[in-house]
């Protein structure tokens, strides 16, 4: 069975940095299509970044484009997901996920980040 | 504000049979298949309904899914306290070239 371990949420101030991992099992990593997805506290799902299996296909939601950069190490089996230039609203539950179209199973439990003065 | 349009929240009684809608347009829901998430208290989403009416093992045949032109609807009978999550609607936008979510509807059993 495939899980999923994000980490490295925390309290970063605007315009701050961090750098999310998460780490995966029971699934073929390298085949795996992968995306994260967050949401704010209270609010829906927004799906901001997918990368291929090789990584040699990456897509950003227009919100992220920019300050946000996704990874990965398939020797370790981990997804990064590099934040940089913070907003207020960047705050929320982030998700990793292996998936692709609108289709994303498993979930992961989330990483929350919260970016506050 | 997200793309596809659901509603905030939805309730009914034990037993009973409801229906939460999601709304959108001919570069999502009009053109591409539709995907459920469910969302328990507390937790993470969960694949809950693919390609409109196809239930992942372990969903019970009481829930069914369906789509029809720009809208898609996801229908749960028989409702039991256990039901009770928050609803996540999304598909793939050919516009916007990525897929999109619905704002997610609150189930609540009396």
């Amino acid at each position: 069975e495939a899980q999923l371990v994000e980490s490295g949420g925390g309290l970063v101030q605007p315009g701050g940095s961090l750098r999310l991992s998460c780490e995966a099992s029971g699934l073929t990593f390298s085949a795996s299509n992968m995306n994260w997805i967050r949401q704010a506290p209270g609010k829906g799902l927004e799906w901001i970044a997918y990368i291929s299996g090789s990584s040699d296909t990456i897509f950003y939601a227009d919100s992220v484009k920019g300050r946000f950069t996704v990874s990965r190490d398939n020797a370790e089996t981990i997804l990064y997901l590099d934040m940089n230039t913070l907003r207020v609203e960047d705050t929320g539950f982030y998700y990793c996920t292996p998936g692709g179209g609108s289709w994303f199973d498993p979930w992961g439990q989330g990483t929350l980040v919260t970016v506050s003065p | 504000q997200s793309v596809l349009t659901q509603p905030p929240s939805v309730s009914g009684a034990p037993g009973q049979r409801v229906t939460i809608s999601c709304s959108g347009n001919r570069s999502n829901i009009g053109g591409n298949t539709v995907n459920w998430y469910q969302q328990l208290p507390g937790m993470a989403p969960k694949l809950f309904m693919y390609s409109n009416n196809q239930r992942p093992s372990g969903v019970p045949d009481r829930i069914s899914g369906s789509r029809s032109g720009t809208s898609a609807s996801l229908a749960i009978s028989g409702l039991q306290p256990e039901d009770e999550a928050d609803y996540h609607c999304a598909a793939w936008d050919d516009s916007l070239n990525g897929p999109v979510f619905g704002g997610g509807t609150k189930l609540t059993v009396l």
